[in-house]
């Protein structure tokens, strides 16, 4: 079974400045994948970014980057010049590359970030 | 309509009634899903589907009925629904479902039941 662990259940950053959520997973496979989501308060989960266990370079998809850290098992989303839309829930997720029901993606508890201006 | 739509948005009824949520995705997707997120706890997946066929049920109560009639369109019956089943409702899909797939979700469908 694969486990999540988001440690922060809120964070508050200033408008501009960069902000690292927290994320360590638990799993005895080989392969899988991390992702991150961004939850508003409308509910949409928005799909943000995504590591392979395999990928040897960080993710990096604009202002956000993924610090993954194979050995430590954390996987942790930067965002740099944090702008006040940022403002929301932020879930990390994994999914193994294995066969059978131990597909399935699953979430951790997420942090609700805060950007203050 | 683009990436992957739910209606409806928010949805009230009793615990007698029976209703139905609707999902399409129009990334061409082959796989669908229905998570339930209830207040401060982890997403839960309730159903997978692959090419219209279900592949996972994670011991959902029966009162919660999928439906996937192709592979754009997924929905879910509801009927003799229980207060703690209050809670967002949320359709993804990806490519496949494979892991390691990039799920892609809706904007959700808020249930309250009385």
């Amino acid at each position: 079974a694969q486990k999540i662990t988001q440690t922060q259940p809120g964070m508050f950053v200033q408008e501009k400045e960069a902000v690292t959520l927290d994320c360590t997973y638990d799993t005895s496979d080989q392969s899988y994948g991390l992702f991150w989501y961004k939850q508003p308060s409308s509910g949409e989960m928005i799909f943000l970014i995504y590591q392979g266990s395999y990928d040897e370079q960080n993710a990096t998809e604009g202002r956000y980057s993924l610090n993954f850290q194979k050995a430590r098992k954390s996987a942790n989303l930067v965002i740099s010049a944090s702008q006040l839309g940022d403002s929301a829930m932020y879930f990390c997720a994994m999914s193994p590359f294995s066969s059978g029901s131990a597909r399935q993606l699953t979430f951790g508890s997420g942090t609700q970030l805060t950007v203050l201006p | 309509e683009t990436g992957v739509t739910q209606t409806p948005r928010h949805l009230v009824m009793g615990m007698t009634n029976k209703k139905s949520l609707k999902c399409e995705q129009h990334l061409g997707h082959n796989a669908m899903y229905w998570y339930k997120q209830s207040a401060k706890k982890p997403l839960e997946l309730m159903f997978v589907y692959n090419f219209k066929e279900q592949t996972e049920n994670n011991s959902v109560p029966s009162r919660f009925s999928p439906e996937c009639p192709n592979s754009s369109h997924l929905f879910l019956h509801l009927h003799t629904l229980q207060p703690e089943d209050s809670a967002l409702y949320l359709c993804a899909s990806s490519q496949d479902p494979w892991g390691g797939e990039t799920q892609y979700f809706g904007p959700g469908t808020r249930l309250l039941v009385l």
